[in-house]
């Protein structure tokens, strides 16, 4: 089963409008993190912003914020105001306590946002 | 933050030969790096964990012998592709994780700028 779903492959949104970027996960761990990277077309992967499964409070870092609902296993990633410049690929990936006791990151397959001017 | 740096960004080579890519920590220790192949409009695939002076964990599918990593210090993890073929031709990325941070699940990767291959 994959641990991390992203449902949507391509999102529009118009500049200076508010988007959510979807994402599932699945673990059996107790102990897990979450957490959201930006991919511009030119591949650097950008980290945006961190949850873990022990925080009560939702993670915010300035536009981004993270509606972390554990019961659905769901951490969507909320963009506030959208600029252009947020035109990329997002990925939601999920580090989870693997075998050896390291903790190994698997990522969704990411959705495309376009940002429309 | 923490940089990566990631060498070459783009490389063009002939099929039969072999490539090395590197992955450098500028400004902290990495006592783990992760090597990912990523294809156009797809996901992060990660081929391995290359821990500093031990043998590399490689994926179940992942070739061994085609994909050589090697962690000789604390802030390089080299990737080698031998033997190249077309097939071998994705974008490639690296990134490391402090060692502070190495058994904590809140420390965040840093990535590497990635690298173009192209086997021709």
């Amino acid at each position: 089963a994959q641990k991390i779903t992203q449902t949507q492959p391509g999102m529009f949104v118009q500049e200076k409008e508010a988007v959510t970027l979807d994402c599932t996960y699945d673990t059996s761990d107790q102990s897990y993190g979450l957490f959201w990277y930006k991919q511009p077309s030119s591949g650097e992967m950008i980290f945006l912003i961190y949850q873990g499964s022990y925080d009560e409070q939702n993670a915010t870092e300035g536009r981004y914020s993270l509606n972390f609902q554990k019961a659905r296993k769901s951490a969507n990633l909320v963009i506030s105001a959208s600029q252009l410049g947020d035109s990329a690929m997002y990925f939601c990936a999920m580090r989870d306590l693997a075998s050896g006791g390291s903790y190994i990151p698997t990522f969704g397959r990411g959705t495309s946002l376009i940002v429309h001017p | 933050g923490a940089v990566v740096s990631q060498h070459p960004s783009r490389v063009i080579c002939k099929s039969g030969t072999s490539v090395k890519i590197e992955c450098r920590s500028l400004d902290f220790q990495a006592t783990t790096m992760f090597w990912y192949r990523q294809f156009p409009k797809q996901s992060l695939m990660l081929m391995a964990t290359s821990n500093e002076g031990s043998k590399a964990t490689y994926e179940q599918g992942v070739e061994k012998d085609k994909f050589l990593i090697n962690h000789a210090s604390l802030t390089l993890s080299t990737l080698t592709v031998t033997s190249a073929h077309p097939e071998d031709s994705s974008f490639y990325i690296c990134s490391a994780r402090d060692q502070k941070g190495s058994h904590t699940m809140n420390t965040e990767a840093f990535f590497g700028q990635g690298t173009r291959l192209t086997v021709v």
